[in-house]
């Protein structure tokens, strides 16, 4: 089966880049989403189909894929952006959806 | 705007039944393919399942298949899902998105979830 690995973790110093990697066993055609989880509430998508961001998110962040890792870049991280980040992957060829367990982000 | 609202959550046995909702406005439900996403407290968010707008493809997460079902209701803009023999692992928030997308899901809406939680 389809498994997406993120790193438990990440810091950053505010005002620097912040880089979330999400690694898959085949990506092929699959495209990547990411949610960005604020305690308490429900997850915000914040990139979708690799690299296009919903309308209100801040340009600051960023989606990219290469081979078998996506990368959500986060630039000039603030304080607001700690959080926990998923990625996702899911389709109807496959019928089903997988998470990744998900990037507390550390904002130092 | 999109409202997803989701209800019938508790605390229930193991091994018991329960039913979810969750209400949906704001957008032509009947168009959307429709998911359920679970997260346990202080866990990751673990997919369910997930039911065509015509509901005639539904796909099951294997933690889950034959013990859930999901449904809808397209005259009350309702999706539901029926779980049986709940475990303690069933313990979670319980969330339902839309996706726009029949290919390829993605969900960017999400309502503020039920809790479930099963313990005896």
């Amino acid at each position: 089966s389809f498994v997406l690995t993120q790193p438990p973790s990440v810091s950053v110093a505010p005002d620097r880049t912040a880089r979330i990697t999400c690694g898959g066993n085949n990506f092929g055609r699959k495209t990547v989403h990411w949610y960005q989880q604020k305690p308490g509430q429900a997850p915000v998508l914040v990139i979708y189909y690799d690299k296009d961001r919903p309308s209100g998110v801040p340009e600051r962040f960023s989606g990219s894929k290469s081979g078998n890792t996506a990368t959500l870049t986060i630039s000039r991280v603030e304080a607001g952006d700690e959080a926990d980040y998923f990625c996702q992957v899911g389709d109807g060829i496959s019928e089903r959806v997988v998470f990744g367990g998900g990037t507390k982000l550390t904002v130092l | 705007q999109v409202q997803l609202v989701e209800s019938g959550g508790g605390v229930v046995r193991p091994g018991r039944s329960l039913r979810l909702s969750c209400a949906a406005s704001g957008f032509t439900f009947s168009r959307y393919g429709m998911h359920w996403v679970r997260q346990a407290p202080g866990k990751g968010l673990e997919w369910v399942a997930f039911l065509s707008h015509d509901g005639r493809a539904e796909y099951y997460a294997d933690s889950v298949k034959g013990r859930f079902t999901i449904s809808r209701d397209n005259s009350k803009n309702t999706l539901y899902v029926q779980m049986n023999n709940l475990r303690t692992e069933d313990t979670a928030f319980y969330y339902c998105a839309p996706t726009r997308d029949d290919y390829n899901y993605f969900f960017d809406h999400w309502g503020q979830g039920t809790l479930v939680t099963v313990s005896s």
